[in-house]
């Protein structure tokens, strides 16, 4: 089994709807980070987690909420879609040294039209 | 200013020939990470090396090193005996030890295609 999962892995969408995009580790990290990539711009930060009771903003927040259930569970929310959040949405995972590894997902291809 | 910079929106090389994607980056902090992820057409993003502002070697994995020049912030990856199944996007990403949370800063990439 794969140690970070995303699901869904692929979602459509219509402008407005809020859709929720979840994360799951077994790979017992703190620290958890939701990233967008779009094409030419590689991967910017919208959130990051150190704990279940730690949750910072990234570079591009806006429009977006999270939420760490547990150590384990790290989920990213569009309140209201729009079509420029259309991108591919990652989820890492990385212990707490600087040299420690992220770990991503498989990522969530999202289209909101 | 961009963090990382990748200046090669594309490469091109042939199997069993070597490569070099240019990765240049910009922090002030005295202590950082490098690392290189390689993401295929399928999408999912796989770790290949890392190398730390303070290790005196050169970090290698396999087929894969990275020319780490400090003075000149750089930090090339160099693929050998180049494969037909390293053609895929690579991403140059820098962690700065003093950052809040540790996340990684990414380049935009840099495309390889390795033909026969």
């Amino acid at each position: 089994d794969a140690d970070v999962t995303q699901t869904p892995r692929n979602r459509i969408t219509k402008t407005g709807k809020r859709i929720m995009l979840e994360c799951s580790q077994t790979k017992g990290h703190d620290r958890m980070y939701w990233y967008r990539q779009d094409p030419g711009l590689g991967l910017r930060l919208i959130y990051y987690s150190f704990d279940v009771k730690d949750i910072n903003k990234g570079e591009i927040s806006d429009g977006y909420s999270v939420s760490r259930q547990a150590q384990a569970k790290f989920s990213l929310s569009l309140e209201s879609a729009i079509p420029n959040q259309t991108a591919l949405y990652f989820c890492a995972t990385s212990g707490r040294g600087s040299s420690d590894t992220q770990y991503f997902g498989p990522g969530t291809r999202l289209t909101v039209l | 200013a961009q963090k990382i910079t990748q200046t090669q929106p594309g490469m091109f090389v042939q199997e069993k020939e070597a490569v070099t994607l240019d990765c240049t980056y910009d922090t002030s902090d005295q202590s950082y990470g490098l690392f290189w992820y390689k993401q295929p057409s399928s999408g999912e993003m796989i770790f290949l090396i890392y190398q730390g502002s303070y290790d005196e070697q050169n970090a290698t994995e396999g087929r894969y090193s990275l020319n780490f020049q400090k003075a000149r912030k750089s930090a090339n990856l160099v693929i050998s005996a180049s494969q037909l199944g390293d053609s895929a996007m690579y991403f140059c990403a820098m962690r700065e030890a003093n950052q809040a949370g540790t996340a990684l800063i990414f380049g935009k990439g840099t495309t390889l295609s390795v033909s026969s």
